[in-house]
């Protein structure tokens, strides 16, 4: 079965600072699709990234990077020098490989809600 | 805007009535998904449609729950005889073929 495990709930930081959220996930797939997205307190999901089973290149954009381990199986998020602007919670999903027409559904994590302080 | 939308944004009903919930997905998309995000969880996928075809439907779609896609457009989901259980976020999502999924900003429905 799959799954996917954020465990922190939730995390406080102050303004400035990095923070790091984790993904576990759990699949019997060789090919897999992982994804992170946002959710406001406007309470609409925004996708930030997603990678594929194949691509362990850890990736950076601006203040974002993840990190994909695939002998740990995990990939987590890490916000360099945090705003309040990144408050909300972030989810982590999975996605199976397309196999005859299964349309790659999400499974996502509880998600981990952040709160940034000025 | 060219973005994933949903009507209505919010919706109250009395336990037992029926409701309907309206998506419309990026035009140039032809899957569209529906998931369901209660309080202080993830979304949980309910039903698929690639084009006009419903492809996979999950277990937690009651035979209460109908979804609808009649011209590969525009989608409908429909929950008769409502129980406060149903209380919950309604998210549609959309995306291309190995595309990722871009939501909408979701249908909440409360059951009095």
């Amino acid at each position: 079965a799959q799954k996917v495990t954020q465990a922190q709930t939730e995390i406080s930081v102050v303004e400035k600072e990095d923070v790091t959220l984790d993904c576990v996930y759990e699949t019997r797939d060789t090919t897999y699709y992982l994804f992170w997205y946002k959710q406001p307190p406007s309470g609409e999901l925004v996708f930030l990234i997603r990678r594929n089973s194949f691509d362990e290149q850890n990736e950076i954009s601006g203040r974002y990077s993840w990190n994909f381990q695939k002998s740990t199986s995990s990939f987590n998020f890490t916000i360099t020098a945090s705003q309040v602007v990144d408050s909300a919670v972030y989810f982590c999903a999975l996605s199976e490989a397309e196999i005859y027409n299964q349309g790659g559904k999400l499974i996502f994590g509880q998600g981990t809600e952040l709160s940034v302080k000025p | 805007d060219t973005g994933v939308s949903q009507d209505p944004r919010h919706k109250i009903t009395k336990r037992g009535q029926n409701v309907t919930f309206r998506c419309d997905p990026i035009s140039e998309h032809n899957r569209l998904y529906w998931y369901r995000q209660t309080l202080g969880q993830g979304p949980e996928f309910l039903t698929y449609f690639q084009n006009e075809a419903q492809l996979e439907k999950s277990r937690l779609l009651s035979d209460r729950f109908s979804a609808e896609r009649p011209k590969g457009s525009f989608s409908t989901l429909e929950i008769q005889r409502t129980e406060q259980g149903d209380s919950a976020m309604y998210l549609c999502a959309s995306s291309s073929d190995r595309g990722e999924q871009y939501f909408g900003p979701g249908t909440r429905l409360t059951v009095t």
